[in-house]
């Protein structure tokens, strides 16, 4: 059956440091996979979109890898801040679907 | 843009009763939007995804007799749960996807709901 996998459920990490998730799938050919930011309590909030074909992507302090041969995406914050701190959630979708299928996330805590 | 209210925002109601959440996508047409739920610690699950104008589909495992999607326009889906159980007591969140955009979801705030 398909399965991701975000495989720390929490990570502390010291401000100004570069925070690093990963995101594993198996049994899955995503067309692209995203990354989503959730804060307790609120809906998630769209990050990053990598496509099946690229390796990389970045936005202002973010940086998204995709390396569909490993089946895996590392999610990369630089400098990170106490404002970092959420759930950070990636998600899946392929098959000519748009639906996506969401990993548990990892709860990022940067501590000052 | 591409901001995505519910509402309510939390509700809490008594077992039997049943209970409405609206999702509005405020600047952009919809095509589709999607219903999730959430538990504690746990990831968002697709219950069921709407097109504007047809028959919601639902994901396996959903009772579309208990949770009713309505798609009326493109800016409004709601989701009925009805006649509410405590076990139905999670937090509800759409999303919407416009036109040739679909790849990205916007998300509402979600619903929390209670039954007591």
């Amino acid at each position: 059956s398909q399965k991701i996998e975000q495989n720390s459920e929490a990570l502390n990490i010291q401000e100004g440091k570069t925070a690093t998730l990963t995101c594993n799938y198996t049994n899955y050919s995503p067309a692209y996979l995203q990354w989503y930011r959730q804060d307790p309590g609120r809906g998630p909030v769209f990050l990053l979109l990598i496509r099946e074909n690229e390796k990389e992507k970045r936005k202002e302090r973010l940086k998204v890898t995709f390396d569909t041969t490993l089946k895996q995406s590392l999610f990369h914050i630089t400098a990170s801040q106490p404002a970092d701190s959420a759930t950070y959630l990636c998600a899946l979708a392929g098959g000519g679907s748009y639906q996506l299928t969401f990993g548990k996330g990892t709860k990022l805590s940067v501590i000052p | 843009g591409a901001v995505v209210s519910q509402h309510p925002s939390r509700v809490i109601c008594k077992s039997g009763t049943s209970v409405k959440i609206e999702c509005r996508s405020l600047d952009f047409q919809a095509t589709t939007m999607f219903w999730y739920r959430q538990f504690p610690k746990k990831s968002l699950m697709l219950m069921a995804t709407s097109n504007e104008g047809s028959k919601a589909t639902y994901e396996q495992g959903v009772e579309k007799d208990k949770f009713l999607i309505n798609h009326a326009s493109l800016t409004l889906s709601t989701l009925t749960v009805t006649s509410a159980h405590p076990e139905d007591s999670s937090f509800y969140i759409c999303s919407a996807s416009q036109g040739a955009l679909q790849e990205t979801q916007y998300f509402g705030p979600g619903t929390r709901l209670l039954v007591l």
